[in-house]
């Protein structure tokens, strides 16, 4: 039972353009989310991360969005370098319990 | 280094062979996790470690699965009778603190890729 999901496998921007990544999750016990980024034959990188009590997190170009109610969480990335083109996953935790929850992945292709 | 190691970073063995894979987590880093990660699949968790202790174990799949952690630091992963179903990325990663928010990020090592033939 995939608790978290991520709809859009693909995701292709134009250099300087915003990137919008989506993820939506089913378990309304998760109360922190994270973003991470992943390049081929690397692990995962933490990215950015939000607590359930906020609605927004921001950090340079990266900005998180948090919509409890609609149980949706958002990434943007603005402006999109070619740097930026990696795999993306978006990842959750319940209030108790150390399990994170990750969702299956965005490709991200910024193009120059 | 100064990051998460994961070590063999390739591994190739026969069905019904019995395998280990090795994780060092980062220098002071209390909490381990390893993760098992299909093709087109996020991570998945396995077992989450607090010191020696395995905390929770609730994500290995079967008793053919088992880890060790003897003194909080370096992990091991091992692997009973594997099957062609247990071929993956198996992923390790540290964090400072277990607990929610800042320095609870976990950091990743860059895997092992187990191929069961």
């Amino acid at each position: 039972d995939q608790q978290v999901k991520q709809n859009s496998p693909s995701l292709s921007v134009q250099e300087g353009r915003i990137s919008i990544l989506n993820c939506d999750y089913t378990n309304s016990m998760f109360d922190y989310f994270l973003w991470y980024k992943k390049y081929p034959a690397e692990g995962p990188t933490f990215l950015i991360s939000i607590s359930s009590i906020k609605d927004k997190n921001e950090d340079g170009r990266f900005t998180v969005f948090l919509n409890k109610s609609a149980k949706h969480l958002s990434l943007h990335i603005v402006p999109s370098q070619p740097g930026d083109s990696a795999v993306y996953f978006c990842a959750a935790k319940k209030d108790t319990g150390n399990q994170f929850y990750f969702g299956t992945g965005t490709s991200l292709t910024v193009i120059p | 280094g100064a990051g998460v190691s994961q070590t063999p970073s390739n591994k190739v063995t026969e069905k019904g062979k019995y395998v280990e894979l090795r994780c060092d987590p980062i220098s002071g880093h209390t909490a381990l996790y390893w993760y098992r990660q299909s093709l087109g699949q996020g991570p998945e968790f396995l077992i989450y470690f607090q010191g020696t202790g395995a905390a929770d174990d609730s994500g290995l799949p079967n008793d053919r699965f088992f880890a060790v952690r003897p003194e909080g630091s370096v992990s091991t992963l091992k692997i009973q009778r594997t099957e062609r179903g247990d071929s993956a990325v198996y992923l390790c990663a540290s964090s400072l603190t277990s607990s929610p928010g800042q320095g609870n990020e976990q950091f990743f090592g860059p895997g092992t890729r187990l191929t069961v033939l």
